[in-house]
């Protein structure tokens, strides 16, 4: 049962233009969410965050965007750039509990130069 | 700063042989998770501890176990490996139990 879900394995975007990469969950006691980027035989770096008290977190050229009543968040990355070629993978946590994420499949995104 | 530190970084075994993977965690963190990733999956939860004490543990099989040293440094073992235990191994570690976690590169497992 994948509570998390990226459904695009893959995307591919042109550099300077927007890249949306999405993830979908199913848990409504999620209330925390981390986006982390991949690249290959690097371990997953931490991205940027939000909570559910916030819909929109804004860092540089990324922002996430969260509608809790859809559970469904969105990364933004304006502009792309090629150095933003990596695998994407969203993550949500609640506050309490166990305290371990739980992550999506991951997205492919490939900015073309 | 050093980041979180993995060892080995690549480990052959084959199968029923027991392996066991270590990492450092960022100085000043306490709490270290370990994550098991198979090839087109994200990453899955095995285990977190925090102040040296189990806080939480996946739903893998009991052939799993791991443990926090007084230096907050971790080991994770597998016992009786499996093909199915082929995977990159990835240890995190936060400042708290329940903040952001900072990832080592891992250590890719192949069983035989």
């Amino acid at each position: 049962d994948q509570q998390v879900k990226q459904n695009s394995p893959s995307l591919s975007v042109q550099e300077g233009r927007i890249s949306i990469l999405n993830c979908d969950y199913t848990n409504s006691m999620f209330d925390y969410f981390l986006w982390y980027k991949k690249y290959p035989a690097e371990g997953p770096t931490f991205l940027i965050s939000i909570s559910s008290i916030k819909d929109k977190n804004e860092d540089g050229r990324f922002t996430v965007f969260l509608n809790k009543s859809a559970k469904h968040l969105s990364l933004h990355i304006v502009p792309s750039q090629p150095g933003d070629s990596a695998v994407y993978f969203c993550a949500a946590s609640p506050t309490s509990g166990t305290y371990k994420y739980i992550f999506g499949t991951g997205t492919r995104l490939k900015v073309l130069a | 700063d050093a980041g979180v530190t993995q060892s080995p970084t690549h480990l052959i075994k084959t199968r029923g042989q027991h392996v066991t993977l270590r990492c450092s965690p960022i100085s000043g963190h306490k709490s270290v998770s370990w994550y098991q990733q198979v090839l087109g999956q994200g990453p899955q939860f095995i285990f977190q501890y925090y102040e040296k004490e189990e806080r939480g543990r996946g739903n893998f099989p009991d052939r799993f176990s791991a443990r926090q040293f007084p230096n907050y440094s971790s080991e994770l073992n597998v016992n009786a490996l499996l093909l199915g235990d082929s995977a990159l191994y990835l240890c995190a570690s936060s400042l708290g139990a329940n903040e952001k976690l900072f990832f080592g590169s891992g250590t890719q497992l192949s069983v035989l």
